[in-house]
């Protein structure tokens, strides 16, 4: 069965530092993997996507992921955060190319930016 | 181009009532799946429904059940609520079961009194 854990519920971070918000995935076959944003009371948002190829993927809003198979990991990045970034982010896999409506989530990182 | 549409926005319902809830998928979206959002549990997946047919199905209790129409607008039915069926219900469609972006509409929040 597949999983997804996002290892920090919480990030703190002052406006223009950067950041990285950590997922680390569980799963026996090959998966496709995503980042998600969801603003307070609105739907979710993709900032990303890994299917394959190059392990770093490049997003919306300036966010950045690499894919790591050795450490099943998928961190999302950020050089210099803004306000406007402070929201919920979720990490997510779908398996194979005819799942892709069914992912399955990790907890959430609220991301907090300070001025 | 229209965005998902998901009505009504808030609902309020007492235990034992069913209720039901409606997605609109993207003009030209074929492909919609719901889930169940709670603080406790996260975002689950509960079912996605393609030319009518569901594909795939979540760990739910029998007590949800949707279809989709032959317009690709879809519903979702929760019978028996419980006070834990309170959750922000969240439906996504995309083109086609391969199309790997999903788009959420901004969900039906249900509470259960």
């Amino acid at each position: 069965a597949q999983s997804v854990t996002q290892l920090d519920s919480q990030v703190p971070v002052f406006e223009e530092a950067p950041v990285e918000l950590r997922c680390n995935y569980s799963s026996s076959v090959s998966v496709y993997l995503f980042w998600y944003v969801q603003y307070p009371n609105q739907g979710l948002q993709l900032l990303l996507k890994y299917l394959s190829g190059s392990t770093l993927v490049k997003g919306i809003n300036g966010f950045e992921a690499e894919f790591n198979k050795s450490q099943t990991s998928f961190h999302l990045r950020k050089p210099s955060v803004h306000i406007s970034d402070t929201a919920e982010y979720f990490c997510a896999v779908s398996e194979g190319s005819s799942n892709t409506g069914k992912l399955i989530f990790g907890q959430g990182t609220t991301l907090q930016v300070k001025p | 181009k229209a965005g998902v549409t998901q009505t009504p926005r808030y609902l309020i319902k007492t235990r034992g009532q069913q209720v039901t809830l409606s997605c609109s998928p993207i003009s030209g979206h074929r492909s919609v799946s719901w889930y169940q959002q709670t603080p406790g549990q996260g975002l689950q997946f509960l079912f996605e429904y393609f030319s009518e047919t569901q594909r795939n199905k979540g760990n739910f209790p029998g007590r949800f059940s949707g279809r989709q129409f032959s317009n690709s607008r879809s519903e979702m039915n929760v019978s028996t609520l419980e006070l834990g069926d309170s959750a922000l219900y969240l439906c996504a469609s995309s083109r086609d079961i391969s199309n790997e972006k999903l788009f959420f509409g901004s969900g039906t929040q249900l509470s259960v009194l």
